[in-house]
């Protein structure tokens, strides 16, 4: 079984700050990751994903993660925040090489960001 | 090229009533999923299709189901509508459905129970 845990309901920060959003995840078997963000009354757009190869992974918007397999980690971080930013992210997991596609999400981070 | 579609995108029903949402995928995409996300549960995976198969199932009930047809398009059902079935749903596509590709999804759903 799988599970991913993001710690942090809301992380607030201010415009310019460095942005980083935890996920740590538990499973039997490698998984592939990915990181997710939704805006209001959106679905969901993925900013980045970690399947094979380097564990530094750049995504949309200035956005990135590495992927930490001792750790079982996958921490989002982004330099600098925007205003834009602001909106609720998520980090998810599903197993490798299954045939199919079945996410499991972590609970959301919200990233509030001030000016 | 458009992306995933949902209609539509609010819906109001009282309980015990049946309801039908549909989704279009990425053209060429043949892999489709479908998500209930609520405040209390979060995000949960109810289905994949591919191919007018389903591959897997989430730990729903019975009341909710799916269906894909030749040209991809999928419908999901729900029965007997209870209150805590108010959610946004939400469909992804995908271009083959191996777990390696990142999911497209669509601006959702969103169910509302009387």
């Amino acid at each position: 079984a799988q599970s991913v845990t993001q710690l942090g309901s809301h992380v607030s920060v201010s415009e310019g700050a460095l942005v980083l959003l935890r996920c740590n995840y538990s499973s039997s078997v490698p998984p592939y990751l990915f990181w997710y963000v939704q805006y209001p009354n959106q679905g969901l757009q993925l900013l980045l994903k970690y399947t094979t190869g380097a564990t530094l992974v750049k995504g949309i918007n200035g956005f990135e993660a590495e992927f930490k397999k001792s750790e079982t980690s996958f921490h989002l971080t982004k330099p600098s925040a925007h205003m834009s930013d602001a909106a609720e992210y998520f980090c998810a997991v599903t197993p490798m090489n299954t045939g199919f596609q079945k996410l499991v999400f972590g609970t959301g981070t919200r990233l509030l960001v001030s000016p | 090229k458009a992306g995933v579609t949902q209609t539509p995108r609010y819906l109001i029903k009282t309980r015990g009533q049946q309801v039908t949402l549909s989704c279009s995928p990425i053209s060429g995409h043949r892999s489709v999923s479908w998500y209930q996300q609520t405040p209390g549960q979060g995000l949960q995976f109810l289905f994949e299709y591919f191919s007018e198969t389903q591959r897997n199932k989430g730990n729903f009930p019975g009341r909710f189901s799916g269906r894909q047809f030749s040209n991809s398009r999928s419908e999901m059902n729900v029965s007997t509508l209870e209150l805590g079935d108010s959610a946004l749903y939400l469909c992804a596509s995908s271009f083959s459905g191996e777990s390696n590709q990142p999911q497209h999804f669509g601006d959702g759903t969103r169910l509302s129970i009387l």
